[in-house]
C-alpha cells in the first residue's frame, strides 16, 4: 500500500538554526513526492515537489531530495526564520493514482 | 486570483443531524478532492471527482457520507446522521486534472465541523 511516515514533532529551533524534518514513504511503483506547509490560520500550501528519483525540489530556501534507495524525502533548510513557524506535511501521489497520501505533520516553532 | 473557497468555515451541529459542506474550486480545475483532517493528523482522502463524476470514492468511511458535483464545478459533501466521531476539519482541493504526472493540488481553508 501507500503511506508516509513523518518525524514527530513538535520541533523548536532558534532562528538561523539548521532544520531537518524526516519523511519516509511506502509506495507501489514510482510516486511523486511533496512537502506542503500550513501557516497558522491558513490552508495547506505546496512548498516543493519532486516527481522522480534523485530530483531535488526547492523553494524559499527549503530543499528535499527524492531518494529511491532509502525511500525518503527529508526536508531541509540551512537557516530557519521565525516566519517559517508552521506545520509541515510530507505527501505522496502514486504513479497510477490521483489522491495524495499525507504524513501526520510536523509542527515547527522558530524562536528569535 | 481566487483560490479554493469553502463554506461554512465553521459548522456546529448535534448528533444525528444532516450537514452539507460546500466547496468552490479554482476556475478551470476539472479535478476536485475532499479530505478529512482530524486533530494532530494529516489530511485523509475521502473522494475525488474528475468533472462531474466521482472517479474514486474509496475513502468515504461509510454510506452516511456522500458527495456531488453536478455541474463539474462546485461540490457538496453531505453527511447524514452525524456522529461525534465525524468532528474534524474537512478540506477541499482542486487541480487541473491533467493526465500524466500528478497535478499540484490547491487546498481551501477547510470547514471545521463539530458534532455535539
Amino acid at each position: 500500500g501507500n503511506s508516509v511516515t513523518q518525524m514527530e514533532g513538535p520541533v523548536t529551533l532558534s532562528e538561523e538554526a539548521f532544520l531537518t524534518i524526516n519523511c519516509t514513504y511506502t509506495a507501489t511503483g514510482y510516486p511523486s513526492l511533496f512537502w506542503y506547509v500550513q501557516y497558522p490560520g491558513e490552508g495547506l500550501q505546496l512548498l516543493l515537489k519532486a516527481t522522480k528519483a534523485d530530483d531535488k525540489g526547492s523553494n524559499k530556501g527549503f530543499e528535499a531530495t527524492y531518494r529511491k534507495e532509502t525511500t525518503s524525502f527529508h526536508l531541509e533548510k540551512g537557516s530557519v526564520q521565525v516566519s517559517d513557524s508552521a506545520v509541515y506535511f510530507c505527501a505522496l501521489s502514486p504513479y497510477t493514482g490521483n489522491q495524495f497520501y499525507f504524513g501526520t505533520g510536523t509542527s515547527l516553532t522558530v524562536i528569535p | 486570483g481566487a483560490g479554493v473557497s469553502q463554506t461554512p468555515s465553521n459548522k456546529v451541529t448535534e448528533k444525528g443531524k444532516y450537514v452539507e459542506l460546500r466547496c468552490d474550486p479554482i476556475s478551470g480545475h476539472t479535478a476536485l478532492y475532499w479530505y478529512r483532517q482530524s486533530l494532530g493528523q494529516g489530511p485523509e482522502f475521502l473522494i475525488y471527482f474528475q468533472g462531474t463524476g466521482a472517479a474514486d470514492d474509496s475513502g468515504l468511511p461509510n454510506d452516511r457520507f456522500f458527495a456531488v458535483r453536478p455541474e463539474g464545478s462546485v461540490s457538496t459533501l453531505k453527511i447524514q446522521r452525524t456522529e461525534r466521531g465525524d468532528s474534524a476539519v474537512y478540506l477541499c482541493a482542486s487541480s487541473l486534472g491533467l493526465a500524466g504526472l500528478p497535478n499540484e493540488q490547491f487546498f481551501g481553508p477547510g470547514t471545521r465541523l463539530t458534532v455535539l
